[in-house]
């Protein structure tokens, strides 16, 4: 298994340009959530999916977007980027049942100038 | 919704030490209780976790223990050694069928040779 795959690892935008953040699992888990990381702030819940059809917000989704159309990917979704969206955003899954473990992609890191 | 505060935010120890984070939890219907570990430009990956249902849990070097009438839960780490340093994070999450773990801000671990 290849676990959690994100790409791209490393990302410039400028302001007001969009792009897709993309994540696969292949573990079958029904559950998928991107998370942001900044220093000091710890893992912050951007928007979550428990199941293909179904998406709902976390703590920070303004500028947000996601999709989930099928059980194995779930990209996220930048409309238009700002500086403050510079971080390193971490796409993470798990079963809905079981151990309750999260399993984290590598970490794609987005720079907006 | 959940809130959970990690302290300290930085701790640093000489090798061979213990060292210990705390966090605490505000909804009492919490029962699930994961440590991550995040080594640098790395991404986080599980060590240990409890439930609401046992008081301490140990492997190896690492332990946690769970107050569940004072909301907190710590990380023991004994004979700590250069490879444990790491940013720690601790998590929360509800019961009800909730899937969505709340994380601490995270406790930057140094341990000096």
């Amino acid at each position: 298994n290849a676990g959690v795959t994100q790409t791209p690892k490393f990302q410039v935008l400028k302001t007001g340009q969009s792009m897709t953040l993309q994540c696969a699992q292949d573990m079958n888990h029904e559950y998928m959530s991107w998370y942001r990381q900044d220093p000091g702030m710890g893992l912050r819940l951007i928007h979550y999916s428990v199941g293909a059809g179904i998406t709902d917000q976390g703590e920070v989704p303004n500028g947000y977007n996601v999709s989930r159309s099928t059980t194995e990917d779930f990209p996220l979704r930048l409309l238009s980027a700002a500086p403050s969206q510079t971080s390193v955003y971490f796409c993470a899954s798990r079963r809905t049942s079981g151990t309750g473990e999260l399993f984290f992609g590598e970490g794609s890191r987005l720079t907006v100038l | 919704g959940e809130n959970v505060e990690q302290h300290p935010s930085t701790l640093s120890v000489q090798e061979g030490d213990s060292a210990v984070i705390k966090c605490t939890y505000s909804d009492s219907a919490s029962n699930y209780f994961p440590w991550y570990k995040q080594e640098l430009g790395k991404r986080p990956q599980l060590i240990i976790d409890i439930r609401s249902n046992v008081g301490e849990k140990k492997d190896q070097r690492i332990a946690v223990t769970l107050n569940k009438t004072a909301k907190h839960f710590s990380l023991h780490i004994t004979e700590t050694q250069p490879e444990d340093s790491a940013v720690y994070f601790c998590a929360a999450r509800g019961g009800g069928g909730s899937y969505i773990p709340t994380f601490g801000r995270g406790t930057s671990l140094i341990v000096h040779p």
